[in-house]
């Protein structure tokens, strides 16, 4: 069966530089939700779409946005980074209805020098 | 604050025992979904519960979910050396909406020692 397909698996970044991470959700589902999780820490909600257009947002920095496109899979665009940005970034998606099963991707590991 | 209160935390344990991990919230979620995640990868869904009351079996797993929709509860039967990884819970409070956020607890490392 399909995953939620995330890209890159690994990056590395120098402070102050700009990052894209990717998300292509399971066929069909049409919520694209993006977490960030540190070391030791739960998954921290930062953004979700629905339908393409946004339909929650959380503790997502300024710094950081997001769009969901036209054949469903979504971007995360980090500017400015910072050391703090260090984390692993997941990105899942849900079937319509919501909140009763998501499918997380393998996610991002993101470093920043 | 943590919405969602795991416990314990951590957790280390003989193979073939049983244990018992809780996730408790003074708020009511229309579902709660436990995960289990392994390092370096996504949270990997295991059940989600949405009736008060409900419990659901998935081989050794029972889950179970408050009669008030606030709390939550996994227990493991003869725990075995493949079942160690980090549990995690997580509600949803918004009720049958596309897009609502999950709110995770602090998760649970469990490890089973053979």
């Amino acid at each position: 069966a399909a995953g939620v397909i995330q890209s890159p698996r690994h990056l590395i970044k120098e402070k102050r530089e700009t990052a894209t991470l990717k998300c292509y959700p399971i066929p069909r589902h049409d919520t694209v939700y993006w977490y960030q999780q540190g070391p030791g820490q739960d998954p921290q909600f930062l953004i979700s779409f629905y339908e393409k257009m946004q339909s929650d947002k959380g503790s997502i920095p300024d710094r950081f946005s997001a769009q969901q496109f036209s054949d469903y899979h979504s971007e995360l665009n980090m500017s400015s980074l910072e050391l703090g940005d260090s984390a692993l970034y997941f990105c899942a998606s849900s079937p319509p209805g919501g909140g009763r099963g998501y499918t997380f991707g393998s996610g991002t590991r993101l470093t920043v020098v | 604050t943590q919405l969602l209160e795991q416990s314990p935390q951590f957790l280390s344990i003989q193979e073939g025992e049983n244990l018992t991990v809780y996730c408790n919230s003074s708020s009511v979620f229309s579902s709660l979904q436990w995960y289990r995640q392994e390092p370096g990868e996504g949270p990997v869904l295991l059940v989600t519960v949405v009736t008060g009351g409900e419990v659901k079996k998935l081989k050794r797993l029972t889950f179970q979910f408050g009669d008030a929709r606030k709390d939550s509860s996994l227990h493991i039967t003869a725990a075995q050396p493949g079942d160690t990884g980090l549990y995690l819970c997580a509600g949803a409070r918004v009720e049958e909406t596309s897009g609502s956020r999950l709110t995770f607890g602090e998760g649970t490392q469990l490890t089973v020692n053979p």
